[in-house]
């Protein structure tokens, strides 16, 4: 069966320094979407991304973060500058129509 | 705005015995409601969606739109069901493109 998937499985980053995370959703899906987990904390949605753009983003997708598909298959969260806040399992999903598809997730640890 | 709640964050059962995962949502339109599980260090994986009406793994769970409930049932807990649940909803129409809108998660273990 077809996954999403996530690298890297884990980054550790300073304060202030820029990260990129990287998906690959399944190919014949149209949606994609970052959603992130604070630790102890509920998954929340940041952004969906259609037809190359994106359709909806949440308060939390401020101007440090954004989103791209430089390609056919990669799709990517770029935070600019990082804080300590940052720090969560970010999850990339997609999907045709129906229920989202997600990966096994980024942990993202700033320090 | 929507809004899932799970009031349970922790819930722990004997194997065996009958496992019941609540979950509440609050929205104005017509929702799709989810359940999605997350085992140890595995990723999110769709367990139920309401529309499909099945059962999966013994679970099933039924959209009380009275109630504003989803609520996950089985009938015999298994060892291998402890895992996190998660409810979701995403919110059909009204501007809001599919997005999911998750619960805080129930941590279920079931006890030999």
């Amino acid at each position: 069966e077809p996954e999403v998937t996530q690298t890297p499985s884990h980054q550790v980053t300073q304060m202030g320094q820029e990260v990129i995370l990287r998906c690959v959703p399944i190919s014949n899906h149209l949606y994609f979407y970052w959603y992130r987990q604070i630790l102890g904390q509920k998954v929340e949605f940041l952004v969906s991304f259609y037809n190359n753009e994106i359709s909806e983003k949440s308060e939390i997708f401020d101007d440090q973060f954004s989103v791209e598909r430089p390609d056919g298959s990669n799709f990517t969260l770029k935070i600019r500058s990082t804080k300590l806040e940052d720090s969560a399992m970010y999850f990339c999903a997609s999907s045709e129509v129906g229920f989202q598809y997600f990966g096994p997730g980024t942990r993202l640890t700033v320090t | 705005a929507q809004r899932v709640t799970q009031p349970e964050k922790l819930l722990s059962v004997f194997k065996g015995a009958p496992v019941e995962l609540k979950c509440n949502y609050s929205y104005s339109g017509s929702p799709e409601l989810f359940w999605y599980v997350q085992y140890s260090r595995q990723r999110l994986q769709l367990l139920l969606r309401h529309i499909s009406r099945e059962s999966i793994k013994g679970f099933t769970a039924d959209l009380n739109k009275g109630e504003t409930s989803f609520h996950l049932k089985k009938p015999f807990a298994q060892e291998e069901d402890s895992a996190m649940y998660y409810c979701a909803l995403k919110a059909v129409g009204g501007g809001s493109n599919y997005k999911l809108t998750f619960g805080k998660g129930t941590l279920l273990t079931v006890n030999p």
